[in-house]
């Protein structure tokens, strides 16, 4: 069972568009979920970072939005730039006495088109 | 601090070989993992380990040996190479199983 579904595989932007990666999770226990940043030849690397909390957060050009009721998040990228391009993983995890492995999403290629 | 480094780069494997993928980390984290990334398949955990003396299995263990019995230290044996094995592969450690995960280079194996 796949406890973090991720949409879309694919993605491809014009420079200056939006990019919107989406993920929903099964298990309600979650409280921690991170993005990560994949580039080609190299490894993931955390991105940004949401409790449920709060319903968004943003830092620079990514915003996550949470959903809690919904039991979805979705990453956005704002006037995305070809030095986005990369493979973007949601995760989650229940932080809080660490008691639930981080789980991954799939993961999303995002081309950005100049 | 180096962070999570992970030898070799690339290795060829021939089927029936055995080998060990190195990984090692700085940064006095309890919690390491290994993943395999195939494409379209994301990130699939192999082995993690919460301390020193202490592995478990992961979504994908069967073909693969682990052992820390180091802090620092968190070698990948596999005992008897396949072709399905034929993947990238992720060292990563945390503070805790919950926590940020830092993710070394990769190791690219190829097996024929």
């Amino acid at each position: 069972q796949q406890q973090v579904k991720q949409s879309p595989q694919s993605l491809i932007v014009q420079k200056g568009g939006i990019s919107i990666i989406n993920c929903a999770y099964e298990n309600t226990a979650f409280d921690y979920f991170p993005w990560y940043q994949q580039f080609p030849g190299k490894g993931p690397a955390l991105l940004i970072a949401i409790r449920p909390d709060v319903s968004e957060k943003k830092e620079g050009r990514f915003t996550i939005s949470f959903n809690k009721s919904a039991k979805q998040f979705s990453l956005h990228i704002m006037d995305s730039q070809p030095g986005d391009s990369a493979t973007y993983f949601c995760a989650a995890s229940k932080y809080q006495g660490g008691s639930e492995k981080l789980v991954f999403g799939k993961g999303t290629k995002l081309t950005v088109n100049p | 601090n180096a962070g999570v480094t992970q030898t070799p780069k690339f290795q060829v494997l021939k089927t029936g070989q055995s080998m060990t993928l190195q990984c090692a980390q700085d940064m006095n984290h309890e919690y390491m993992s290994w993943y395999r990334q195939d494409p379209g398949m994301g990130l699939r955990l192999i082995h993690y380990s919460v301390g020193a003396g202490i592995t478990d299995q992961g979504e994908v263990p069967n073909g693969y040996n682990v052992s820390r019995s180091t802090t620092e230290d968190f070698p990948l044996r596999l005992l008897s190479a396949a072709p399905s094995q034929t993947s990238v592969y992720f060292c990563a450690s945390s503070l805790s199983r919950a926590g940020t995960q830092y993710f070394g280079p990769g190791t690219r194996l190829l097996v024929l």
